[in-house]
């Protein structure tokens, strides 16, 4: 079974300038997260989606990241403008239904804001 | 308080050691609980879930103390291939995963 699929793996830009990630979940999964991961924390839920529906955005700053879901599958992470401390790792996840499943992580894209 | 604490370690010990690592959380009405391991520059996987009544998986025992609000992963006999992170997680407000900082372990032979 493929697992969950994200691009780029790595990103480099400078401050101000626009980025989006992209993820894949595993075939039929119908929650989607996406997290954050600064070096030396755990990761924190930024959006989670239920097939094409926002389930919880409250930890993400909407004056800057935006998230979609359009037809329940793929889904899209962007910011604009990026700031210094938006250097992470940007994690997306997938499980059956809700958290109580077991969530399968993608690898990752690690992002670097100079 | 932060809503997951975990001591981040590092944890250095020789194979064939038993090591234990401690988590506590903040909300009372949390009710689902976790460990997951993620390797170094790797995504996180599930190791275990956590339960009332304790639980094993081979070397691994999670308990949970509801009543302290604490949680326990016991690593038996441990392996050069168990260096890695351990990470808290907690189901919070919703259904949010909430994940403890993770603590280190480097197993040398």
């Amino acid at each position: 079974e493929a697992g969950v699929a994200q691009s780029p793996r790595y990103k480099i830009i400078e401050k101000r300038q626009s980025v989006a990630f992209w993820c894949n979940p595993i075939s039929g999964h119908a929650t989607l997260y996406w997290y954050q991961q600064i070096l030396g924390q755990g990761p924190k839920l930024l959006i989670q989606f239920q097939n094409n529906g926002v389930v919880d955005d409250s930890q993400l700053p909407k004056d800057r990241f935006s998230a979609e879901r359009l037809k329940g599958v793929d889904s899209t992470l962007k910011i604009q403008p990026a700031k210094l401390e938006d250097s992470a790792v940007y994690l997306c996840a997938s499980s059956l239904l809700t958290s109580y499943n077991e969530q399968f992580f993608g690898p990752g894209t690690r992002l670097t804001v100079l | 308080r932060k809503e997951v604490e975990q001591d981040p370690g590092p944890f250095n010990v020789p194979e064939g050691a038993t090591v234990a690592f401690n988590c506590t959380y903040s909300n009372s009405a949390s009710q689902s609980f976790f460990w997951y391991r993620q390797d170094c520059r790797k995504e996180p996987k599930l190791l275990m879930s956590v339960y009332s009544s304790g639980n094993e998986d081979g070397r691994f025992t999670a308990q949970l103390n509801r009543a302290s609000q604490y949680i326990s992963l016991l690593i038996r006999d441990s392996k050069l291939s168990d260096s890695a992170t351990y990470l808290c997680v907690v189901i919070g407000r919703g259904t949010a995963l909430i994940f403890g900082k993770g603590t280190t372990l480097s197993v040398s032979s």
